[in-house]
Parts: C-alpha cells; sequence; structure tokens
C-alpha cells in the first residue's frame, strides 16, 4: 500500500524567504502526486500535479515542485513566501489506473505553515 | 459552478446520537470520496464510489459508520451511534474519473463534527 511522510508538522518562515516543504512517498510504482491546500475553515485546493514527463511541476500562486524518483520526494518549493500562504499544505500519492485500488487518494500528515511578517 | 456542497458546517451533538453528514458533488462528476481530518492522523480516505457504487469501504473505522450513494448527486455518512473519538473534520470530494488518468479532486468545505 502507498503511503506518504511530511517530516515536518510546522515551519514559520518570514514573508519573503524562500519555501520548501519536504514530502516522500513509498508507492511500488511511478505514483500520481499532489500538492494541497487547506486554508482555515475551507476545503483542500489543489496546488499542482504530477502525473508524467517534466519531473519540475509548476502549480498555482507560485509554487513548484519537483519529483525526485531516485529520493522518492516530491518536495514543494516557493521562492518568495506571502502572508497570503499561511495554511496547511498537504501532499498526496495516488494509484494509477489498472492499480489495485485506483482513485484512491493518501494524504500526509500535512504541514502547518506560518509567515511571520 | 457551485462545487462541492457538505451539509451541516458544523455539527455539534451528544454521545449516543446519530449524525448524518451530506454532500453534493460537482454535476457530472462520477467519483465520490469521503475523507476524516483530525489531528492525529491527518486526511483519512472512508470510503469512495464509482458511478454510484461503493468501491472501497476498507478505511470505514467502524459498523458504526455507514454510506450511501442512492445517486450521482448526493451522498450520506452516517454515524450510529456516535462517540467523541468520532470528533473531526469530514471532507467531501469529487471528481469525472475515466479510467485513464486521475482527474482533480475537489474538495468541499468539511463539516466540523463535535461529539460531546
Amino acid at each position: 500500500a502507498q503511503s506518504v511522510t511530511q517530516p515536518d508538522i510546522h515551519i514559520t518562515v518570514s514573508e519573503g524567504a524562500s519555501l520548501e516543504l519536504r514530502c516522500n512517498y513509498s508507492y511500488g510504482a511511478t505514483p500520481y502526486l499532489f500538492w494541497y491546500v487547506q486554508s482555515p475553515g475551507q476545503g483542500l485546493q489543489l496546488l499542482l500535479k504530477y502525473f508524467s514527463g517534466d519531473t519540475l511541476v509548476q502549480g498555482i500562486k507560485g509554487f513548484e515542485a519537483e519529483f525526485k524518483r531516485s529520493q522518492s520526494s516530491f518536495n514543494l518549493r516557493k521562492p518568495s513566501v506571502h502572508w497570503s500562504d499561511a495554511a496547511e499544505y498537504f501532499c498526496a500519492v495516488g494509484v494509477r489506473p489498472g492499480g489495485t485500488s485506483y482513485g484512491k487518494l493518501t494524504f500526509g500528515q500535512g504541514t502547518i505553515l506560518t509567515v511571520h511578517p | 459552478d457551485a462545487g462541492v456542497i457538505q451539509s451541516p458546517r458544523h455539527e455539534v451533538t451528544e454521545m449516543g446520537q446519530e449524525v448524518t453528514l451530506r454532500c453534493k458533488p460537482i454535476s457530472g462528476h462520477n467519483s465520490l470520496f469521503w475523507y476524516r481530518q483530525t489531528m492525529m492522523r491527518g486526511l483519512e480516505l472512508l470510503i469512495y464510489f464509482n458511478n454510484n457504487v461503493p468501491i472501497d469501504d476498507s478505511g470505514m473505522p467502524e459498523d458504526r459508520f455507514s454510506a450511501k450513494m442512492p445517486n450521482a448527486s448526493f451522498s450520506t455518512l452516517k454515524i450510529q451511534p456516535s462517540e467523541p473519538r468520532d470528533s473531526a473534520v469530514y471532507f467531501c470530494a469529487s471528481r469525472m474519473s475515466t479510467g485513464l488518468s486521475n482527474e482533480k479532486l475537489f474538495f468541499g468545505s468539511g463539516t466540523q463534527l463535535s461529539v460531546l
């Protein structure tokens, strides 16, 4: 079964600083990978996803993530954080079509981002 | 499109009571998912449906939990009887699944459940 680990429960950065949120996954084949953001009181919003092709994926709000197969990682980055980026971020892995449990998304525990002015 | 609609937004109930959470997926979507979010366990998939049929309910914690999808535009998650440890945020999500790719998953705003 697939699993996702987000090693950092809470990260604090200053506004304007760069950001990297870590995500490691476990899956027997190349997975589908996602990053979601959840703002307080809101549902989850998709930031970006990786299905295949270029391993550097661009998303919304200036975020990007890089799939590194050798490290089983899919870290989320942003060069300059804005105060509005304060939220909880979830990494998720999905099973490709044809695999068992197709359609199932497994989420990490989440990383809470605090942005200091 | 109004997006995935969940109701109620907040539910406070006493232990032992029946709780019913409701979800209206986005029109045209054929897959629906119920997730539970707690601080301790993060986001957990409880059950998902394809074309109104339950595909995987292995995440349903106990027999006290049940989910139905009587038609393409409505699903319920029921807890009977409820317990304090069921307190969590319950998310519903939907998407169009073609079998060829994982389409974008849209989440509702969640139902905050508190069982006293």
